[in-house]
């Protein structure tokens, strides 16, 4: 069965650190990885997804993925923090079968101090 | 603009009232799907749609019935509404059930008493 693991629920820096939610799968097929980012009283917008090929995957808003096939990772990264980033932070893994399911993790909310 | 819409936005009902929340997509969208997000839990899909009078059940259908009469609009039911199904509400599309970007709506908050 597919899962996915985020470890942290809640993540704090400063502003100008670097960002660095972490996010783990469990797949027995190739997987394909997402990103997603809810800002309050608002909707999931994707930030980023890798199905194949180059294994970074840069995002909007200055956010980029590593897909790690020997660590099972897709850690989500961003240089430098700004206030605008403080939300919650969903890695999700698309269910095989063509189901279109994506199976998520817990969230990560991110808190940006000034 | 494209974009998932969903209504009511917040609902306050009680226990045993039948309900509906309405999803409607303007992007000619094959896929919907319905997600509720609870604390610690992420998201749980509970149905979804490949296309038109297609349905499937996800992880957690029990209590929820959905309809796709038409391409645009996916509405989520609930026939007899009980305090667990207290949570948050997504509606989602996407072009079809790859792995394409999928679009969520701004979400549904429900209390049942």
């Amino acid at each position: 069965a597919q899962s996915v693991t985020q470890l942290g629920s809640h993540v704090s820096v400063s502003e100008g650190a670097l960002v660095l939610l972490r996010c783990n799968y469990s797949s027995s097929v190739p997987p394909y990885l997402f990103w997603y980012v809810q800002y309050p009283n608002q909707g999931l917008q994707l930030l980023l997804k890798y199905t194949t090929g180059a294994t970074l995957v840069k995002g909007i808003n200055g956010f980029e993925a590593e897909f790690k096939k020997s660590e099972t990772s897709f850690h989500l990264t961003k240089p430098s923090a700004h206030m605008s980033d403080a939300a919650e932070y969903f890695c999700a893994v698309l269910r095989s079968g063509n189901t279109g399911k994506l199976i998520f993790g817990q969230g990560t909310t991110l808190q940006v101090k000034p | 603009e494209a974009q998932v819409t969903q209504n009511p936005r917040y609902l306050i009902t009680v226990t045993g009232k039948k309900l509906t929340v309405t999803c409607s997509q303007n992007m000619n969208h094959e896929y919907m799907s319905w997600y509720r997000q609870d604390p610690g839990l992420g998201l749980r899909q509970i149905y979804y749609s490949m296309n038109v009078e297609v349905t499937d059940k996800g992880d957690v259908p029990e209590g929820y019935k959905v309809s796709r009469k038409e391409k645009r609009n996916f509405p989520l039911i609930l026939e007899s509404p009980s305090p667990n199904q207290t949570s948050l509400y997504f509606c989602a599309s996407g072009r079809d059930g790859s792995y394409n970007e999928q679009f969520f709506g701004p979400g549904t908050r429900l209390t049942v008493l």
